[in-house]
């Protein structure tokens, strides 16, 4: 069965880093999102992607965080400058219209120390 | 604004003992689909069901049973004879269905822990 594939799984940084986060989505999928969890607490909505552009943000996804579509394949979160409180599970997604599957991947923990 | 509450948020029962987990939602949308995802203490989001809004239709698929009612807009999960291994934080979700394509996001309630003691 077809997978969304994240990298690292785990990542540890400095406060005031940059941090990528990558994403591999399902190959014909179309829509694809960032989501985050806080250690305990639920599922976050970041961003969704779609046609080379953003589609929704939410309030937590502000200037510091910036998502891109390199290549044909890959799909990246990056957090200019982390902070404390960016530390938490990032989980990855992609979604198609016509079967309207949503499949997350296994998650980066991201730690900012 | 779409919201899901999941009132419970620790569930302990014994192995063999049912157990039903609790999911409200709001909206103002008449199409719209619902989730139900599993997060084992790896971490990963296990998909178990997808339900759509015109499919009020209970679905079963082995001990889990789903229950879908939009007169009173919930969506509850059924664990029959739970086992040990069903031990996670169980969440739900709600989507709303854009036919532009371009959102989709889930909004999810904040989870129920099921623990289930041997």
């Amino acid at each position: 069965e077809p997978e969304v594939t994240q990298t690292p799984s785990h990542q540890v940084t400095q406060m005031g880093q940059e941090v990528i986060l990558r994403c591999v989505p399902i190959s014909n999928h179309l829509y694809f999102y960032w989501y985050r969890q806080i250690l305990g607490q639920k599922v976050e909505f970041l961003v969704s992607f779609y046609n080379n552009e953003i589609s929704e943000k939410s309030e937590i996804f502000d200037d510091q965080f910036s998502v891109e579509r390199p290549d044909g394949s890959n799909f990246t979160l990056k957090i200019r400058s982390t902070k404390l409180e960016d530390s938490a599970m990032y989980f990855c997604a992609s979604s198609s219209a016509e079967t309207y599957g949503y499949t997350f991947g296994s998650g980066t923990r991201l730690t900012v120390v | 604004a779409q919201k899901v509450t999941q009132a419970q948020t620790e569930i302990s029962v014994v192995e063999k003992e049912d157990v039903t987990l609790d999911c409200v939602y709001e909206t103002r949308d008449t199409t719209y689909y619902l989730f139900w995802y599993k997060q084992p203490p790896s971490g990963e989001l296990v998909f178990l069901i997808r339900r759509n809004s015109f499919d009020e239709q209970n679905e079963i698929s082995g001990r889990y049973s789903w229950n879908f009612q939009k007169s009173t807009s919930s969506f509850n999960f059924t664990i029959t004879a739970s086992q040990v291994v069903d031990s996670a934080v169980y969440f739900c979700a709600l989507s709303i269905m854009n036919y532009g394509g371009a959102t989709n996001k889930l909004i999810f309630g904040t989870g129920t822990l099921l623990a289930v003691q041997p």
